[in-house]
């Protein structure tokens, strides 16, 4: 089955700290993954996914499949990160399976 | 934002009455989402379709249905709403496919209240 996990639900730093939002992967074929973020009463946008291997608003994201993991991590957190973040996979069908999300509080 | 629109943008309704929401897309995309999103669980997919008049079930599909007449509307209707179906729907559209083709993009969402 696929499924997806994120453990945190909630997750507060300061200005300044380093951050990482954690997800874990089932599937038992080649996943594509993403990290979807939604922002104060906007709308949910893709940030980020693993097959471009780039870096958006300083996030990045690793695949690595040994562990089953595409944590989402930045070094520096800014308090205009604060937002819900969601973890996606998508396997072999029209569909994306989302985790429980984690809510990324950035203090000043 | 990709031209994805929701109506009604809010709504409160009684159990028992019957409740239809609209996506409505000007992206001539494929694919067409219904998802809720609820504290603790995520987002879930209710129903999607993959072109006019094909429909599939999603992880929560029960209690609703949805239809697809053209391709730019995809509507998501609650026979009998329950309290239950408080929640934010959120409609997702995607040009195509599997794996990292699937980038959806996503309406504002609809806030419903059933009392």
């Amino acid at each position: 089955a696929q499924r997806v996990t994120q453990p945190e639900k909630l997750l507060s730093v300061f200005k300044g700290a380093p951050v990482e939002l954690k997800c874990n992967y089932s599937y038992s074929g080649s996943p594509e993954l993403f990290w979807y973020v939604q922002y104060s009463r906007q709308r949910l946008q893709l940030l980020l996914r693993h097959i471009s291997r780039e870096s958006i608003k300083g996030f990045t994201a690793d695949l690595n499949k040994g562990e089953t993991s595409f944590h989402l991590k930045k070094p520096f957190a800014q308090e205009e990160d604060s937002a819900m973040y969601y973890c996606a996979l998508s396997g072999n069908t029209d569909k994306l399976i989302f985790g429980t999300g984690t809510r990324l509080q950035v203090f000043p | 934002d990709a031209g994805i629109t929701q109506s009604p943008r809010h709504k409160v309704t009684e159990t028992g009455t019957p409740v239809t929401l609209r996506c409505h897309q000007t992206e001539n995309h494929r694919y067409m989402y219904w998802y809720r999103q609820d504290p603790g669980h995520g987002l879930r997919l209710i129903h999607y379709s993959y072109g006019v008049k094909d429909t599939d079930k999603g992880e929560v599909s029960d209690g609703y249905s949805v239809s697809r007449s053209k391709t730019e509307d995809f509507l998501l209707t609650l026979e009998s709403a329950t309290s239950s179906q408080t929640s934010v729907y959120f409609c997702a559209i995607s040009s195509g496919g599997r794996g990292s083709y699937n980038e959806q993009f996503f309406g504002p969402g609809t806030r419903l209240t059933v009392l």
